[in-house]
């Protein structure tokens, strides 16, 4: 069965640092990868998703996340944290014609 | 215009009790989807509805039942509400079925049973 990690449980940055958080997918097809941000007491929302094309990919408030197929990764970036950006972030991997699986979640703490 | 949206957001009820969540849509999406997230933040499906149909139902005991009058509605309702229950309940919805579709969640219902 198809399965989502995400290797960080806590990251914590400083504002201004760069981010990285990690996400892996075992699957043998590519499938469709999101990224979604939950902040505290809220829903998800929707950072960016992947289906073709440019592996490369730009969403909301700054973030990108590049797919790597030969590491069945599509890991999320952002240059520059700003406070703002402290929440449970989710890699989400979706098949045509199956559910989602969502990762367990990275939480992201930003130090003034 | 909320695009999904849930009613209540916060719930604290008596273990025993019986206990609905109704959930809107106004993205004229076809499925609809409720999804339990428990303290370790960790999101699992529990069913999927389809145009009024059910399509995914995970492992949940049948306390809980869904029900979907049109499909811009799918409700949730929780018979003998158990301390287990404890969680935050999401419900979402895309065109068509997931997977090559994004997702759009609600808020959220903040269940406590004591």
């Amino acid at each position: 069965a198809q399965s989502v990690t995400q290797p960080d449980i806590h990251i914590t940055v400083s504002e201004g640092a760069s981010l990285e958080l990690r996400c892996n997918y075992s699957y043998g097809a590519t499938p469709y990868l999101f990224w979604y941000v939950q902040s505290p007491g809220q829903g998800l929302q929707l950072l960016l998703k992947y289906f073709s094309g440019d592996t490369l990919v730009q969403g909301i408030k700054g973030f990108e996340a590049e797919f790597k197929r030969s590491q069945s990764s599509f890991n999320l970036r952002k240059p520059s944290v700003h406070w703002s950006d402290a929440a449970e972030y989710f890699c989400a991997v979706g098949f045509y014609g199956q559910n989602f699986v969502f990762g367990p979640g990275t939480r992201l703490s930003v130090l003034p | 215009d909320t695009a999904v949206s849930q009613t209540p957001k916060y719930l604290v009820t008596q273990m025993g009790n019986d206990k609905s969540i109704k959930c809107e849509q106004n993205l004229g999406h076809d499925t609809m989807y409720w999804y339990k997230q428990d303290s370790k933040k960790f999101l699992k499906i529990m069913f999927s509805y389809n145009n009024k149909e059910l399509i995914i139902n995970e492992t949940v005991p049948n306390r809980f039942s869904p029900k979907s009058p049109d499909k811009a509605h799918l409700n949730l309702h929780i018979n003998s509400l158990e301390l287990g229950d404890s969680a935050v309940y999401f419900c979402a919805s895309s065109q068509e079925g997931a997977g090559g579709n994004t997702i759009y969640f609600g808020e959220g219902s903040w269940l406590t049973v004591v």
